[in-house]
């Protein structure tokens, strides 16, 4: 059975430095064709794709979002990183981790954290 | 960037009833697009990849169609569980994009 789960804080202030955990089971992210990443959804809006590593150590990112972020693995302990600089008001949202398998869709998803930027 | 523009924002229809959504992509992204149903406080889950294709466990209800730059979503008679959001997400260009979604409210 193959779960994620998302671990953070939920307020950040703004300026402030986010750091996502993703803890996954069911499966190896140095298996090939493996990746994992992570999509945002602000309160009531649409889904935002943000970032992606896969099991060669690629990366990528959002453009709009590449300048403040970084995305990294530990596969001796089923995890991945996301951080995130600068974080702002705007970036207050659900995040969501994801498995992506051979450059598919998104069957697995994490069940979300809610991280708030506020002062 | 690819962006996914789907209409209506909004569909109101009754429990029975047949559903068309719409995903348009700003340029062709082939048959890479997929489908996804959101509930309230739910993750997406995967109802359809690469155009047609029905995920695991998906009713045969819901079906996808299109190529190219237009694509479609079918609910062919509505159950009170398919009231939610709908998402289309193309994996054809980096960076990978979603559509702002439709609503399929109760009427």
């Amino acid at each position: 059975q193959i779960t994620l789960k998302e671990s953070g804080p939920t307020l950040v202030k703004p300026t402030q430095t986010l750091t996502l955990t993703c803890t996954f089971s069911g499966f190896s992210l140095s298996t090939s064709g493996v990746a994992v990443g992570w999509i945002r959804q602000p309160p009531g809006k649409a889904l935002e794709w943000i970032a992606l590593i896969y099991w060669n150590d690629n990366k990528h990112y959002s453009p709009s979002l590449n300048s403040r972020l970084t995305i990294t693995k530990d596969t001796s302990k089923n995890q991945v990183v996301l951080t995130m600089t600068n974080m702002d008001p705007v970036d207050t949202a659900t995040y969501y981790c994801v498995l992506r398998r051979d450059d598919r869709f998104f069957v697995n998803w994490g069940q979300g954290t809610l991280v708030i930027v506020s002062s | 960037e690819i962006v996914l523009t789907q209409s209506p924002a909004t569909l109101s229809l009754s429990p029975g009833e047949r559903a068309t959504l719409s995903c348009r992509a700003s340029q062709s992204v082939s048959s890479y697009l997929a489908w996804y149903q959101q509930k309230p406080g739910q993750a997406p889950r995967l109802l359809i990849s690469d155009t047609s294709n029905r995920a695991t466990g998906i009713p045969a209800r819901f079906s996808g169609s299109g190529s190219g730059t237009d694509f479609t979503l079918t609910i062919s008679s509505l159950e009170p569980e398919d009231f939610a959001i709908y998402f289309c997400q193309q994996r054809k260009n980096w960076p990978l994009t979603f559509g702002q979604g439709t609503k399929v409210e109760i009427k």
